[in-house]
């Protein structure tokens, strides 16, 4: 059964700080990976996904690699900004258009 | 309004009764999904459907039935809430970029079973 990891629970950094997200999976055969942002009381908002094919996918500030065959995905947050502060959600599927198998996220905190 | 509504979006009901969350998508997506979401276990998911009049369980079905008489809508009901079924409920829908499907997630519904 596949389970998606998010190390840490909570994270707090001044503004202007570079900071990586992890997210790791157990079983690699997955066909996307995908980074969410929730704010409190939220829905959920995409940010990158990246097919198992690819390596990494970036998007303004945000930059997402994956390393399947180790079961590990990284987001990278770039200049960091009090806006930032929400939830990060790492998601898998296991078979294109099924459903995501989500870690129990990283909780972010910019203070300015 | 284009994108993914669901209402309600906040709803108090009492056990036992029987409660419909509505989901509807304005992009023709052909996979919908509903996820609950609680403290402790993250996002699960409860029912999705490929296309119309097919649908299928998730991890934690129990409780709820689904249906999909057309493309845009997937409706999700309680027949008979229970306190375990307080949850705020998502609905998503997916769409193919590239090879690989996308999901974008409605604002979800905050359920309390009373």
């Amino acid at each position: 059964k596949q389970e998606v990891t998010q190390i840490p629970a909570a994270l707090s950094v001044p503004e202007g700080e570079n900071l990586v997200l992890n997210c790791s999976f157990t079983d690699s055969a997955i066909y996307n990976l995908q980074w969410f942002r929730q704010d409190p009381g939220k829905g959920l908002t995409s940010l990158l996904l990246i097919q198992s094919s690819q390596r990494e996918q970036t998007s303004g500030r945000l930059n997402a690699s994956l390393d399947k065959s180790s079961g590990r995905s990284t987001l990278y947050i770039a200049a960091s900004q009090p806006g930032d502060s929400a939830t990060y959600l790492c998601a898998v599927d296991g078979q294109a258009g099924t459903a995501l198998i989500f870690g129990k996220g990283t909780t972010l905190s910019v203070s300015s | 309004d284009a994108g993914i509504t669901q209402s309600p979006r906040y709803k108090i009901t009492e056990t036992g009764r029987q409660v419909t969350l509505m989901c509807h998508q304005t992009w023709s997506h052909s996979y919908m999904f509903w996820y609950r979401q609680d403290l402790g276990h993250g996002l699960r998911l409860i029912y999705y459907s490929a296309a119309a009049d097919i649908t299928d369980k998730g991890e934690v079905p129990d409780g709820y039935v689904v249906s999909r008489s057309k493309t845009e809508n997937f409706p999700l009901t309680l027949e008979s809430a229970t306190r375990s079924q307080t949850s705020v409920y998502f609905c998503a829908s997916a769409t193919r970029v590239s090879g690989s499907y996308e999901q974008y997630f409605g604002p979800g519904t905050r359920l309390t079973v009373t």
